[in-house]
């Protein structure tokens, strides 16, 4: 099974603050890496597919980058609804594995 | 818009089976490659558990596989899902997904809590 090591596990920031989730494949998915957030009681909703892409609809400040095994979610500028835990998954073959999920807290 | 239905016994007995079934309206079944179950424990993240291909082909967690049978209906236009010998461990809500373009999880039900408890 391809391991997805989400960090950091929670953290602290502030309206307008620049957020940064990272997730590292424990071997090669090529782009096949989405990411999801999810907020109390709610379904999970998809942010980011193909690692890049941002899915229509969703905010501009949301976006993906991809180094090799390593991928990063980053908020541009937290905004108030964005306080959730976010979630990475492989898609790239079964199981189609999570991340363990990160929850963006107020500061 | 694609839509996701899940509906079931919200407790089942440790040893006994649980039985879900996802409604999908708004696509057809066969439209889309790929039909998912997730469940999340409670307080826990997000656990893939299977898929299900509209020609019935499967593909499971190994963690699961001994005890886990998704299916597809197309004539009702949905999947189910049973999990055999449960215990406490599979307290969770489940959710069913879609996964569309972009080999992604674009739709997603509202989710329903299924207590394994005597």
């Amino acid at each position: 099974d391809i391991q997805m090591t989400q960090s950091p596990p929670s953290l602290s920031a502030s309206v307008g603050d620049r957020v940064t989730i990272t997730c590292r494949a424990s071997r090669n998915i090529i782009s096949f890496l989405s990411w999801y957030q999810q907020k109390p009681g709610k379904s999970p909703e998809l942010l980011i597919y193909g690692a890049t892409t941002l899915r229509s609809g969703v905010p501009s400040r949301f976006s993906g980058t991809e180094s090799g095994t390593d991928f990063s979610l980053i908020i541009s500028s937290l905004q108030p609804e964005d306080f959730a835990t976010y979630y990475c998954q492989q898609t790239y073959t079964t199981p189609r594995t999570f991340g363990h999920g990160t929850k963006v807290e107020v500061k | 818009q694609v839509q996701l239905q899940e509906s079931g016994p919200g407790l089942v007995k440790p040893s006994e089976t649980l039985s879900l079934t996802c409604a999908v309206s708004g696509d057809s079944i066969r439209s889309s490659g790929w039909w998912t179950w997730v469940r999340q424990p409670p307080g826990k993240g997000l656990q893939w558990m299977g898929e299900v291909h509209h020609t019935g082909t499967n593909n499971y967690d190994p963690a699961l596989k001994s005890r886990i049978s998704i299916s597809v209906d197309s004539s009702k236009n949905q999947i189910s899902l049973q999990l055999n010998s449960v215990t406490a461990a599979d307290t969770a809500v489940y959710y069913c997904a879609r996964l569309g373009q972009g080999t992604t999880l674009d739709s997603w039900g509202q989710g329903t809590l299924v207590t394994v408890s005597s």
